[in-house]
């Protein structure tokens, strides 16, 4: 499988928990974003790396949360102290750059109860 | 007012119709995606266009960036088409290439 994949698939946690959601690009992307959706919304931006550094963030990507791409390749997203409000799908997404179109994965659906 | 808009926000059909999906943008844009979801959330790209018209089966895309308007049309509909579709854009302020989204038009296609 040469897509992007996501782990776990689905999460449930109990508040003030903390996850880590993983995300595998597609290798020879060197983008990779990581995006939030609610329930009938579409997705909003949280970060974005170019191969291993972080270039950008959302300012809806508070302190409680950390992502990071070692070695410019799989990436992960660490989420402290989880709130109900982050339940959400977690979404990523890799690219080759900016003339090229995106792949994203299945997404992490996070329920905090 | 969010930067991209897309009407309508639900959409039912008879198998065998016309759709349109209207996306609206405010900014500039480096391009604009069309993109399809279906329920457990996976998201696959169907169109990235920059200008003009893009016709892949029985769906077409057209962008006007003067009107900074795009559609999506599906000729045919069949109820397999029933699924989000969300149109998404990269302005060309971002040097990243993050996509802005439209909050997605709900499609159903009844038998």
């Amino acid at each position: 499988d040469t897509g992007v994949s996501q782990d776990p698939r689905h999460k449930i946690t109990k508040r003030g928990q903390n996850v880590t959601f993983r995300c595998d690009p597609i290798s020879e992307h060197n983008r990779l974003y990581w995006y939030r959706q609610t329930l009938g919304q579409g997705p909003e931006f949280l970060t974005y790396f170019q191969n291993e550094a972080q270039l950008e963030k959302s300012r809806l990507l508070s302190d409680r949360f950390s992502a990071e791409r070692p070695k410019g390749s799989f990436s992960t997203l660490e989420i402290q102290r989880t709130e109900q409000g982050d339940s959400a799908m977690y979404l990523c997404a890799s690219s080759l750059g900016q003339s090229f179109g995106y792949t994203f994965g299945s997404g992490t659906r996070l329920t905090v109860v | 007012k969010n930067e991209v808009e897309q009407s309508p926000q639900n959409l039912t059909a008879q198998e065998g119709e016309f759709i349109t999906i209207n996306c609206s943008y405010s900014v500039g844009i480096s391009a604009l995606h069309w993109l399809q979801q279906h329920p457990g959330g996976g998201i696959v790209s169907l169109f990235m266009l920059s200008s003009g018209k893009k016709k892949h089966g029985r769906l077409i895309a057209t962008i006007n960036i003067q009107e900074k308007h795009s559609s999506l049309h599906i000729t045919a509909s069949h109820p397999r088409d029933s699924a989000v579709y969300i149109c998404a854009v990269t302005d060309t302020v971002n040097s990243g290439s993050r996509l802005t989204f439209g909050e997605g038009t709900q499609l159903t296609v009844n038998p």
